[in-house]
C-alpha cells in the first residue's frame, strides 16, 4: 500500500522568505511519481511541481522546488520568496507505477503574512 | 487549452431531487476522474474513466452515477443524496504526461 504523510497541518511565513513543505512517502514501488498541488480558497487544484523516481535532479518550476531525498523517501516542497497569493493548502500525491491514480498526504495549510 | 471545466460552480439540492454535474476538457486527455473533497481534507477518488470506460469505481454509493458521453465530457449523475454528501466535487484529466489537472470544482449542498 503507498502512503503520504505531510506532518505539517499549518505554517507561517513572511512575505519574501522561503518556506519548506514537508513530505514523506511509502512504497514498496520501484517506479513512482511525486506531485505537489496548491489549492487556493476558491477550491481548484493547481498541479505545481513533479518528480519521477528515476529522475537524477531535483525539479524545479519557477519559485518551486522539490528536494527530493530518495533513502529517506522525502519529496519536499521549498518555495522561495513567498507571496501573499501563495497562502493556500498545499497537497503532496503520489502515483505508483503505471497507475493514473494519486494517493494525497493530508494537507499543508501555509499562510504568508506581509 | 489546458483547461478542465466544470458546471456548475454551486449546486444547493434537496434530498428527493436529481441533479447533474459536468466535466469537459478538450486537451484529448484519455483518462476522467471524479474526486469527493470534504472540508480541510484531501481529495478523494470516486471514480475514473480510461478511454469512456468505467475502469475505477472506489465503491461509491449508487446514488452517484458516472458517465462518460464522449472523450470530452464526463457526467456525474446526483440522485436522492444525503445531507453528508454535501462536498466540492472535482473533475480531473490526464494524458500521456504524469499530472492530473483539476478543474474548479462544484461545491454541492443537500439539504
Amino acid at each position: 500500500a503507498q502512503k503520504i504523510t505531510q506532518t505539517q497541518p499549518g505554517m507561517f511565513v513572511q512575505e519574501k522568505e522561503a518556506v519548506t513543505l514537508d513530505c514523506t512517502y511509502d512504497t514498496s514501488d520501484q517506479s513512482y511519481g511525486l506531485f505537489w498541488y496548491k489549492q487556493p480558497s476558491s477550491g481548484e487544484m493547481i498541479f505545481l511541481i513533479y518528480q519521477g523516481s528515476y529522475d537524477e535532479q531535483n525539479a524545479t518550476e519557477g519559485r518551486y522546488s522539490l528536494n527530493f531525498q530518495k533513502a529517506r523517501k522525502s519529496a519536499n516542497l521549498v518555495i522561495s520568496a513567498s507571496q501573499l497569493g501563495d497562502s493556500a493548502m498545499y497537497f503532496c500525491a503520489m502515483r505508483v507505477g503505471g497507475y493514473s491514480t494519486l494517493t494525497f498526504g493530508k494537507g499543508t495549510m501555509l499562510l504568508v503574512s506581509p | 487549452d489546458t483547461e478542465v471545466t466544470q458546471t456548475p460552480k454551486h449546486l444547493v439540492m434537496g434530498m428527493t431531487n436529481k441533479k447533474s454535474l459536468k466535466c469537459e476538457q478538450h486537451m484529448g486527455h484519455r483518462a476522467m476522474y471524479w474526486y469527493k473533497q470534504k472540508a480541510k481534507k484531501p481529495p478523494e477518488l470516486m471514480f475514473v474513466y480510461s478511454y469512456e470506460k468505467l475502469s475505477i469505481n472506489e465503491s461509491v454509493p449508487s446514488r452517484f452515477s458516472p458517465e462518460c458521453p464522449n472523450s470530452s465530457l464526463l457526467n456525474l449523475h446526483l440522485h436522492a443524496l444525503q445531507p453528508e454528501d454535501s462536498a466540492l466535487y472535482l473533475c480531473a484529466s490526464s494524458g500521456s504526461g504524469d499530472e492530473q489537472f483539476f478543474g474548479p470544482g462544484t461545491r454541492l449542498t443537500v439539504l
